[in-house]
C-alpha cells in the first residue's frame, strides 16, 4: 500500500528560528513529490520535485528530494508568524497513465512572535 | 494562471437532501480532477479521481452511489452528495491537473454541514 509519512506532526518555534520538515514515502510508480502550505482553506502549492538532489528555492523556503532515501525535506529559514500553517507533502504516482496524489498527515507549524 | 474555483464555498443542508458542489478550472484545461475530503486537523483524503468524459475512479471505502462525480468538460467537475447525513459534514476540496502537467491546483474548498 502506498504511503507518505511526515514528521514531526507538530512543531512550535519562535520567530527567526529555522525549521526542517520531513517527508518520507513508499509508493509504486513515483512521479513527483509536492509540498503545499495550508492555512485556513485549501492548500497552496509550494514546490514540485522530480529529480533527486536538486534544491528548489523560493525566498526563505527550500526543498530537496532524495530518491535513494525516498524522502524530502522542506526548510524554512528566519521563520515568521505568517509561516504558521499545516505543511503537506504529497507524492504523485501514475498507473497506466492515471495520476493519483497521496498526501501525508501534514506537519502543523506554529511560529510564536 | 492555474486558478480553480469551487461553488458553493459553504453550504448547510438538511439530512436526506442532496448537495452539488462544482469545481471549475478557470484559466486552463484540466485532464484530471480530484476530489478530497478533509476532517478537522487531518490531512486530505482522496475520494475519487475523475477524467473528462469517463467514469470516476473511487478510492476504497468511498461509496460511488453516495458521492456522484461528473466530469462533463475539461473545465468542470461536479460532486453530488446524495441523501446527505450529518456524518457527511466535512470540508470538500477539489483539485485539477493541467493537461500535460504534473502539478495539481486546489480549489478553495467547500464546507458542508448537514443538520
Amino acid at each position: 500500500e502506498d504511503k507518505v509519512v511526515q514528521s514531526p506532526l507538530s512543531l512550535v518555534v519562535h520567530e527567526g528560528d529555522t525549521v526542517t520538515l520531513n517527508c518520507s514515502y513508499e509508493v509504486t510508480n513515483f512521479r513527483s513529490l509536492l509540498w503545499y502550505k495550508q492555512e485556513k482553506k485549501a492548500p497552496t502549492f509550494l514546490f514540485m520535485l522530480t529529480s533527486s538532489g536538486i534544491e528548489k528555492k523560493s525566498g526563505r523556503l527550500s526543498s530537496i528530494l532524495d530518491k535513494k532515501e525516498l524522502s524530502s525535506i522542506l526548510n524554512i529559514t528566519a521563520t515568521q508568524t505568517g509561516d504558521s500553517a499545516i505543511y503537506l507533502c504529497a507524492v504523485a504516482t501514475s498507473t497506466s497513465g492515471t495520476y493519483k496524489y497521496i498526501f501525508g498527515t501534514g506537519t502543523r507549524l506554529k511560529v510564536l512572535a | 494562471g492555474a486558478v480553480v474555483s469551487q461553488h458553493p464555498s459553504w453550504v448547510i443542508c438538511k439530512s436526506g437532501t442532496s448537495v452539488k458542489i462544482e469545481c471549475r478550472s478557470l484559466d486552463f484545461q484540466a485532464t484530471t480532477m480530484f476530489w478530497y475530503r478533509q476532517f478537522p486537523k487531518q490531512s486530505l483524503m482522496l475520494m475519487a479521481t475523475s477524467n473528462e468524459g469517463s467514469k470516476a475512479t473511487y478510492e476504497q471505502g468511498v461509496e460511488k452511489d453516495k458521492f456522484l462525480i461528473n466530469h462533463a468538460s475539461l473545465t468542470l467537475s461536479t460532486l453530488t452528495v446524495t441523501s446527505a447525513h450529518p456524518e457527511d459534514s466535512s470540508f470538500y476540496i477539489c483539485s485539477a491537473r493541467r493537461v500535460g502537467g504534473y502539478e495539481q491546483y486546489f480549489g478553495p474548498g467547500t464546507r458542508l454541514t448537514v443538520t
